[in-house]
């Protein structure tokens, strides 16, 4: 079955920290990729995607992810997190065929500072 | 700046009640999706419409949820009767016609007594 799993479910980081959000999908064939960020009591906004290319994607307010075919993931980061991250992060993915969103379960990020 | 439009953004009301909620896609948009958002679940896709007819439902308890699009500025989701379990945060989100990116509504946030 199709699945896409974030394994961390809470995160606390201070300030200035790094951070690395994991993302695995399982699903034939060929996927576009994304992930979502949701601030609290907000809807969700896109904050980068990979459809085909550079494996290494670049979002918004200093995002990127990278594309690892095979390992079927599709990592978050960001070398220094702001207390302003604090939110919700969701990964994404559909199949090439179909627009349908397959959601994570989400990983609440907290920054502290 | 286009948005996704969604009323109501609250509603609370009573188990056997008829709910229905109204979304505003982005102009232009030929996709239209709903989702459900729920701690235990996450975000769950209901439905999805290109060119206003429905493609996938298969996420939406058919005996009391209804999804339709009347025209390409609106989609509805209808619940009949209404049951506490369907307190949730509904989604709805438009895609263009030419890209997989979903852009999401504020969302309707449901409560059920």
């Amino acid at each position: 079955a199709q699945s896409v799993s974030q394994h961390n479910h809470h995160v606390i980081l201070s300030e200035a920290a790094s951070l690395e959000l994991g993302c695995n999908y399982s699903y034939g064939g060929t996927v576009n990729l994304f992930w979502y960020v949701q601030y609290p009591g907000q809807h969700l906004q896109l904050l980068l995607k990979y459809f085909s290319g550079d494996p290494l994607v670049k979002g918004i307010k200093g995002f990127e992810a990278e594309f690892i075919k095979s390992k079927f993931s599709f990592n978050l980061r960001k070398p220094s997190v702001q207390w302003s991250d604090t939110a919700e992060y969701f990964c994404a993915v559909t199949s090439n065929s179909g627009y349908a969103l397959n959601f994570g379960k989400g990983t609440s990020l907290l920054v502290t500072p | 700046d286009a948005r996704v439009t969604q009323t109501p953004r609250h509603k609370v009301t009573e188990m056997g009640q008829e709910v229905t909620m109204r979304c505003q896609p982005i102009l232009g948009h030929n996709t239209v999706f709903w989702y459900r958002q729920t701690m235990m679940q996450g975000l769950e896709l209901l439905a999805y419409f290109r060119n206003r007819a429905p493609l996938d439902d298969s996420g939406m308890p058919k005996d009391r949820f209804s999804a339709e699009m009347p025209d390409a500025t609106l989609a509805t989701l209808k619940i009949q009767p209404s049951e506490p379990r369907d307190s949730a945060v509904y989604f709805c989100a438009s895609g263009p016609r030419t890209d997989n990116e979903q852009f999401f509504g504020p969302g309707t946030r449901l409560t059920v007594l």
